[in-house]
């Protein structure tokens, strides 16, 4: 079965280390995008590859890096920069450059940072 | 820049019909999609409009207006498993897209 996966499904790290979520899929998708949700808001975009080797800072992108070396794989890292990283994390992708492209999401992984 | 407004809460009766709005102002606009998202999970795509008018699937409809900058999701013979988050999202740069912060729709008996 095509789709995206995201690994681990809850992660905890202290503060001050760097951590990087795991996202891959399958579905030969051009376009990956890292949203981040935080309780009872929408998702904000973190970061966007429209193709390997490529990437564009979304919204909120200050103390967040990622990496686009494989079609398959966009992980993210949360630096020690990010002020406030506990949230749920989203991974997405979308077939491109179909502009009505819909986004197909990862199950998500929760980052809890104490 | 881009933002979305939509209502935070809507609270229908199963069976009824509901209208979630969705507001936009953007700099660039190619379309505009809706989302359901269910607590604690991922979001999955329901509707997109690139043109004005009415996208109907199912028990689901989406219209959008661009000169208004305005859409609307509707939902009709609602199920309890229709309690859910509502997001509208809109394309406003080539692969750059802007999510509003969610409806949260409650369906009661």
């Amino acid at each position: 079965d095509g789709g995206i996966t995201q690994s681990p499904k809850y992660l905890f790290r202290k503060e001050g280390q760097n951590v990087t979520l795991s996202c891959e899929q399958n579905l030969n998708h051009d376009a990956m995008y890292w949203y981040r949700q935080d309780p009872g808001q929408g998702l904000r975009l973190i970061y966007y590859s429209q193709i390997v080797n490529d990437f564009q800072k979304g919204d909120i992108a200050e103390g967040y890096s990622v990496s686009r070396e494989k079609k398959e794989s966009f992980p993210l890292t949360v630096t020690s920069a990010q002020k406030n990283p506990t949230a749920f994390y989203l991974c997405a992708s979308s077939m491109s450059p179909d502009r009505r492209s819909e986004q197909y999401f990862g199950p998500g992984t929760r980052l809890t940072v104490t | 820049g881009q933002s979305l407004e939509q209502p935070s809460e809507v609270t229908a009766v199963e069976g009824a019909i509901v209208q979630i709005n969705c507001t936009y102002q953007t700099s660039g606009f190619y379309g505009l999609s809706w989302y359901q998202q269910h607590d604690g999970g991922a979001p999955t795509f329901l509707s997109y409009n690139g043109l004005d008018g009415l996208e109907e699937t199912g028990r689901f409809s989406s219209f959008l207006s661009r000169s208004d900058s305005y859409g609307y999701l509707l939902l009709q013979e609602l199920q309890m498993k229709d309690s859910a988050s509502y997001f509208c999202a809109v394309r406003g740069g080539y692969q750059k897209v802007t999510f509003g912060i969610g409806t949260k729709l409650q369906v009661i008996p």
